[in-house]
């Protein structure tokens, strides 16, 4: 069974603009989070979907925005880069609700604002 | 609110060594308990969760990490450290009476590394 994807894998824009990361979750998977990753951060929670419904979300300023799909494919968007925008964004899948299932990542898209 | 702390970024271990990564918790009720483990230029993988039961709870790759209610910890464990263990080491926590407010908390991670 393939495992979690994300598209692009690396990706540079500058300042100012806006990028679209993708997610492919686990076939059969039905909840996917977002989560960013920085050095001095650690993993900060962005989003988490159900079942196409946000579930929850991190404290991010509105310019971070995500949806999923029906067949539970995922998509976040940052508008309006800025430059501590910079980071690895990470995907996750589960087969149910986070409670109490794994999660299974993807391996990031690294994004670099410059 | 609930919260998860690693008190060490890093702990270092000689291979064959017993290995101990520390965790500890914040939550209102009973807690449920995940460790992941990245390696370099990957995502997280899961290790292994408490979610209710037996206290220790044994995981991928050998790993075990035992449920201390009284002490608020999460400890992930392995007898023998092997130098492919090394890599960054996530706690992370979900209170089961909040789930549809809160989402899963990581901590900031530790960073394992097994010299041989």
């Amino acid at each position: 069974k393939a495992g979690v994807t994300q598209t692009p894998r690396y990706l540079i824009k500058t300042r100012g603009q806006q990028v679209t990361l993708s997610c492919s979750p686990i076939s059969g998977h039905r909840s996917v989070s977002w989560y960013q990753q920085t050095p001095g951060q650690g993993l900060q929670f962005l989003f988490e979907y159900f079942s196409e419904t946000q579930r929850n979300k991190g404290n991010f300023p509105g310019r971070f925005s995500g949806r999923q799909f029906s067949n539970s494919r995922s998509e976040m968007n940052v508008s309006t880069l800025e430059l501590g925008d910079s980071a690895l964004y990470l995907c996750a899948s589960s087969l149910g609700l986070t409670d109490t299932y794994e999660q299974y990542f993807g391996p990031g898209t690294r994004l670099t604002v410059t | 609110a609930q919260s998860v702390a690693q008190p060490e970024d890093q702990v270092n271990v000689a291979e064959g060594n017993p290995l101990t990564v520390k965790c500890t918790y914040s939550v209102s009720g009973n807690p449920y308990l995940f460790w992941y483990v990245q390696y370099p230029n990957r995502g997280l993988q899961f290790l292994l969760k408490y979610i209710t039961g037996d206290n220790l709870v044994k995981g991928s790759y050998g790993f075990e990490a035992e449920f201390n209610k009284s002490q608020t910890s999460f400890h992930l464990k392995k007898p023998s450290a092997l130098v492919s263990d090394s890599a960054l080491y996530f706690c992370a926590v979900r209170d089961p009476r909040n789930s549809g407010n809160t989402p899963l908390v990581f901590g900031k991670g530790t960073r394992l590394s097994v010299i041989a």
